[in-house]
């Protein structure tokens, strides 16, 4: 039972416009979210997070949103730019349990120019 | 700044050989992850380590073991590679004081 969904593989949209990633959980423990980025042939590198105690956190042109109890999560990229085609990931981690975090399967996400 | 660094980068085994993969990390956290990566999936969590010497099982622990002798080097070790093992590693390491992971680039090992 997969407890971290990422229900679209990929998505594509136009450089300038707006990226929506959305990412569903089922355990109600978590209470930690992080979104990571990942280019190919490198590792994944952090993005921006969101405790349960928030409703968003805003980063530049990355807003994280957390609805709990729909246990969903989404970000926001605005402007979307070519640089940021890659393959999003969202994690979940109980804060206290040593930050091990569950991933969900990624989305391809590609900006056209 | 090196921060987390994987060896060997690519890697191909015979089926039933054994090899060790290494991670190093010179930011002195103290959580260190090893998780595996396949085709379309997320990263799934092997073995973890909270500090120097201790270690424990993740979602996916058969066939690998581990060790934490030093606080800035984390092995991941495979007795008896099997096919099933092919796959994408990465190491990463947290800080107490930190809420995000930060991944190495990753070993591309395949088991014929």
């Amino acid at each position: 039972d997969q407890q971290v969904k990422q229900n679209s593989p990929s998505l594509s949209v136009q450089e300038g416009r707006i990226s929506i990633l959305n990412c569903d959980y089922t355990n109600s423990m978590f209470d930690y979210f992080l979104w990571y980025k990942k280019y190919p042939a490198e590792g994944p590198t952090f993005l921006i997070s969101i405790s349960s105690i928030k409703d968003k956190n805003e980063d530049g042109r990355f807003t994280v949103f957390l609805n709990k109890s729909a246990k969903h999560l989404s970000l926001h990229i605005v402007p979307s730019q070519p640089g940021d085609s890659a393959v999003y990931f969202c994690a979940a981690s109980r804060y206290t349990n040593a930050g091990k975090s569950t991933f969900g399967d990624g989305t391809t996400l590609t900006v056209k120019p | 700044n090196a921060g987390v660094t994987q060896t060997p980068k690519f890697r191909v085994l015979k089926t039933g050989q054994s090899m060790t993969l290494l991670c190093a990390q010179d930011m002195n956290h103290e959580y260190m992850y090893w998780y595996r990566q396949d085709p379309g999936m997320g990263l799934r969590l092997i073995h973890y380590s909270v500090g120097e010497g201790t270690t424990a099982k993740g979602e996916v622990p058969d066939g690998y073991n581990v060790s934490r002798l030093k606080k800035q080097n984390f092995l991941l070790g495979l007795e008896s590679a099997a096919p099933s093992q092919t796959s994408v590693y990465f190491c990463a390491s947290r800080g107490q004081l930190n809420t995000e992971a930060f991944f190495g680039q990753g070993t591309r090992l395949t088991v014929v």
